[in-house]
C-alpha cells in the first residue's frame, strides 16, 4: 500500500481481556517497528523486527506483550491480560532500507483504552 | 543510554515568523538523525532524515542542521503558518537500531 495501514484505529477492552494490534507496512520495506505513546507522553520503544533476524523485544514492558510478523510483512502486537496502565496509542513504523539509514514511516496508530 | 532532549517544550509565535526548534542527545554515535511533526490524534509525518554524514537537509521551509560532535541538532521553519502548528519530534538512530525519541516542542501559531 502507499502507506503504513494499522488496524483498528480504536479498541475499547475490559481489564484482562487480550488484545490484538495490527500492521501493515509499506510494501517491500524491511524493517518494522512497534512503539507505545501514552496520553501527554514521549514515544516508548517496544520491539523491531528487521528481515528474517531475530527481533529486538528489548523494549516490551512485560511478557503480556508479545509480537510476531508473519512473512516479513504483516505484524501483529498482542498484549494478554490487558490493565488500565496499557491504555495508550500504539504505533507502527517501516522502514526500506536494511543497513542502519533508513526513514521512518508511521501509521496512523490504534488508540487502546482499557477500563 | 542515549537521551534526547527537545527545547522549548512549547512555542507559540505570531504567524510570519522565522522559528527555531533544538534537539539535542548524549550519545554522539548515531546513524540519522529525523525530525517528525505529529498533530494531535495522528501518527508521525517525517519531515527531514540527516544521516550522520551530514550538515544539514532542507525541505521547502524546513532546514534542519546536525552537529553530531557537540550533540545538537536544530529544526529551522521560516515564514511560519498557523498550519505548521503541530508536535514537532526529534529522534536518533544509535546502535541499538531503534530510534529514541525527544518529549517533543509544541507549537503555535497564531494567525
Amino acid at each position: 500500500g502507499a502507506g503504513v495501514s494499522q488496524s483498528p484505529s480504536n479498541k475499547v477492552t475490559e481489564k484482562g481481556k487480550d488484545v490484538e494490534l495490527r500492521c501493515d507496512p509499506i510494501s517491500g520495506h524491511t524493517a518494522l517497528y512497534w512503539y507505545r505513546q501514552s496520553l501527554g507522553q514521549g514515544l516508548e520503544f517496544l520491539i523491531y523486527f528487521q528481515g528474517n533476524s531475530a527481533p529486538d523485544k528489548s523494549g516490551l514492558p512485560s511478557d503480556r506483550f508479545s509480537a510476531e510478523r508473519t512473512g516479513g510483512s504483516v505484524s501483529t502486537l498482542t498484549i494478554q491480560r490487558t490493565q488500565q496502565e496499557d491504555s495508550a496509542v500504539y504505533l507502527c513504523a517501516s522502514s526500506g532500507t536494511s543497513g542502519e539509514a533508513g526513514e521512518l514511516f508511521f501509521g496512523e496508530g490504534s488508540r487502546l483504552t482499557v477500563l | 543510554k542515549q537521551e534526547v532532549t527537545q527545547i522549548p517544550a512549547a512555542l507559540s509565535v505570531p504567524e510570519g515568523e522565522n522559528l527555531v526548534l533544538n534537539c539535542s542527545f548524549t550519545d554522539s554515535a548515531i546513524y540519522n538523525l529525523q525530525w517528525f511533526r505529529q498533530d494531535p490524534g495522528k501518527g508521525l509525518t517525517s519531515l527531514l532524515l540527516i544521516q550522520s554524514s551530514q550538515r544539514e537537509q532542507t525541505s521547502g521551509r524546513l532546514n534542519a542542521s546536525l552537529d553530531k560532535s557537540s550533540g545538537r541538532s536544530t529544526l529551522y521553519i521560516a515564514a511560519s503558518q498557523p498550519g505548521d502548528s503541530a508536535t514537532y519530534l526529534c529522534a536518533v538512530k544509535g546502535g541499538r537500531r531503534a530510534l529514541t525519541f525527544g518529549s517533543g516542542t509544541r507549537l503555535q501559531v497564531q494567525p
